[in-house]
């Protein structure tokens, strides 16, 4: 099975970067995405082909993808940035959800 | 205003079966390829399920093959999960959710439901 290992948690003050970071063999061949969850709520696609923004998305959240990595960057972050973050990609009809990051806004 | 609504959760004993179902409205739900993902209690996001727009092909978790059947019926814009031999392992909050694009190429879920609560107890 294709397996996804991302933190369990990252810290960040606010107005810092915080860098979330995906990892699975070969990665940077498939198109990878991100989600937001927040407790209570459903997931928010945040990042999909490995760095566009749906609509509504503020440009904050970027993201990129190469080798065995796939990376989010959420510049200047904020307290409502404060949430779990998935990553997520697809190969043979299988798709996988990284193990998640807990992102804590200090 | 594009929705998901699932629909049909409870709870449910051991070898029993369940089935789910989800409300699409505000898009044209015949072009979208649909998922089910589930997420247990502190846990997690969990990949369940997958079918293309037409209903032609489907694709499912390796923890749930021979058990768990997904289905659409594009007349009534619904999509549904048929769960049988359910085990405590299933318990999870079952969300269904719009593959972006109409292709199946992106794998990304752009829109996602409110979750259904599945309890095999």
């Amino acid at each position: 099975s294709y397996d996804l290992t991302q933190p369990p948690s990252v810290s960040v003050s606010p107005g810092q970067t915080a860098s979330i970071t995906c990892s699975g063999d070969k990665l940077g061949d498939k198109y990878a995405c991100w989600y937001q969850q927040k407790p209570g709520q459903s997931p928010v696609l945040v990042i999909y082909q490995d760095n566009k923004r749906p609509s509504g998305i503020p440009e904050r959240f970027s993201g990129s993808n190469s080798g065995n990595t796939t990376t989010l960057t959420i510049s200047g972050t904020q307290a409502m940035d404060e949430a779990d973050y998935y990553c997520q990609a697809w190969d043979s009809s299988t798709y996988v959800f990284g193990t998640g990051t807990k992102v804590t806004v200090l | 205003e594009v929705q998901l609504v699932e629909s049909g959760g409870g709870l449910v004993q051991p070898g029993g079966s369940l089935r789910l179902s989800c409300a699409a409205s505000g898009f044209t739900f015949s072009r979208y390829w649909m998922h089910w993902v589930r997420q247990a209690p502190g846990t997690g996001l969990v990949w369940v399920s997958r079918i293309k727009s037409d209903g032609s092909s489907t694709s499912n978790a390796d923890s749930v093959k021979g058990r768990f059947t997904i289905s659409r019926d594009n007349a009534k814009n619904t999509l549904y999960l048929q769960m049988n031999s359910l085990r405590a392992e299933d318990t999870a909050l079952y969300y269904c959710a719009r593959e972006a694009g109409s292709s199946g190429v992106l794998g990304a879920f752009d829109i996602w439901g409110q979750g259904t609560m599945v309890t095999v107890s």
